[in-house]
């Protein structure tokens, strides 16, 4: 099976600022990534899918890159509706697997 | 627009059954993969299973291959997900998701708002 793993675990951002989160594969998958986002209490939603392709309706101050075996998820400018949960998954091969998840919250 | 809707969730005994049953609207049921993806208290998510477009292939998490199955009736539009042997650990909210690509699935796209298995004596 193919390992995910996401760094940081959570981090601490103020409204503004420009966010990375980082995915690793423990194998290389290509570009068949995806990242998601969850709000407590809610389904999670699709932001990039093929590790840079954006989700029709999700804004532009995200972004999604990297192949192989690393990616990174970018928020340009930090907004108060961003503050979630957010889970990189891969689909290169069965079973498909999530991230542990990196929590963003307010500073 | 995509409508997911989940029911079948409660509380169940260790060793038990359930049946999850989830509803698609909006789309072309019959084009789709459908996955289950649950959500423990306190945890990340979790891919449980897919099952393609025509119900031709099916795959399952580790954690539940064996014990968890996953099919469809294109006819009615609806995914079911079988859990047998239900454990502690298998206590989550469960998602019904479409797939985002075509015949060849991908990742899960549009998602349902869940239904809660809790498995407690």
């Amino acid at each position: 099976d193919i390992q995910m793993t996401q760094s940081p675990s959570s981090l601490s951002a103020s409204v503004g600022d420009r966010v990375a989160i980082t995915c690793r594969a423990s194998q290389g998958i290509s570009n068949y990534l995806a990242w998601f986002q969850q709000k407590p209490g809610q389904a999670p939603k699709r932001l990039i899918y093929t590790a840079s392709s954006l989700q029709s309706g999700v804004p532009s101050r995200f972004s999604g890159s990297g192949s192989g075996t690393d990616f990174t998820l970018t928020i340009s400018s930090l907004q108060p509706e961003d503050f979630a949960t957010y889970y990189c998954q891969q689909y290169k091969s069965y079973p498909l697997t999530f991230g542990p998840g990196t929590k963003v919250d307010i500073k | 627009q995509v409508q997911l809707v989940e029911s079948g969730g409660g509380v169940v005994q260790p060793g038990r059954s359930l049946r999850l049953s989830c509803a698609a609207s909006g789309f072309t049921f019959q084009n789709y993969g459908m996955h289950w993806v649950r959500h423990a208290p306190g945890k990340g998510l979790e891919w449980v299973a897919l099952i393609w477009y025509d119900g031709t292939n099916k795959y399952y998490a580790d954690s539940v291959k064996g014990r968890f199955s996953i099919s469809r009736d294109n006819s009615e539009n609806k995914v079911y997900l079988q859990m047998n042997g239900l454990r502690a650990e298998d206590t989550a909210v469960y998602y019904c998701a479409r797939d985002g690509g075509g015949t060849i699935p991908t990742s899960p796209h549009y998602w349902g708002q869940g239904t809660l298995v809790t498995v407690s004596s």
